[in-house]
């Protein structure tokens, strides 16, 4: 059991450039969700996606998109980096833990940088 | 003002200190109060949960809620160096309601 698994690791982008952030759960969870992390900024949600099928917009939205491939795959698109995509992302699903409460699981991240 | 504030440090404490992290928040909805840890260069792990106010403790650890202040904490008593981490609070109202993350605070502690 592997949990959430990311790749790639690293990246070193140019501006303008495109790269897809793949991200993978064995866990047999519907909701998946990506957050990029900056210092002083926190967790902040890029897009999720609740079910296979649909994907909504987080906190942060512009410059991605997201494809949720199946209900173990939720990959994430860079179309034209920018320096300012700079970070560190991940990728997390979601399980219930009792009622209304949710365990979020991330996976190890991907330090993103664009030159 | 952001729906959840955390001062994020950094802080530093001696090896068998205890510590205080706190989170102010300003959405009366939210009803379910988490803390990850995240050490560095990996990812958050939920640590603690708690619903509504009240206390829960888990070996060294407590976490508390007061709803009427908008007010949680994490204590972390006997410190140890392995607790030293990023500690993250998260809150939600709940069901469908996606976790609210606070920025963090850096815990660092010496032995």
């Amino acid at each position: 059991n592997a949990g959430v698994t990311q790749t790639p690791k690293f990246q070193v982008l140019k501006t303008g450039q495109s790269m897809t952030l793949q991200c993978a759960q064995d866990m047999n969870h519907n909701s998946m969700y990506w957050y990029r992390q900056d210092p002083g900024m926190g967790l902040r949600l890029i897009y999720y996606s609740a079910s296979e099928g649909t994907t909504d917009k987080g906190e942060v939205p512009n410059g991605y998109n997201v494809s949720r491939l199946n209900k173990r795959e939720f990959s994430l698109r860079l179309e034209s980096a920018a320096p300012s995509q700079t970070s560190v992302y991940f990728c997390a699903s979601r399980d219930i833990i009792a009622g209304g409460l949710y365990e979020q699981y991330f996976g190890p991240g991907t330090r993103l940088t664009v030159t | 003002q952001k729906e959840v504030e955390q001062d994020p440090g950094p802080l530093s404490v001696p090896e068998g200190a205890i510590v205080s992290l706190n989170c102010t928040y300003s959405n009366s909805a939210f009803q379910y109060f988490m803390w990850y840890r995240q050490y560095s260069r990996k990812g958050p792990e939920l640590l603690m949960y708690t619903y509504s106010s009240g206390n829960k403790e888990d070996g060294r650890f407590t976490a508390q809620v007061d709803k009427s202040s908008k007010y949680i904490s994490l204590f972390i008593r006997d410190s140890q160096p392995s607790d030293s981490a990023t500690y993250l609070c998260a809150m939600t109202g709940g069901s469908q309601g996606n976790l609210i993350f606070g920025k963090g605070t850096k815990l660092s502690v010496k032995p």
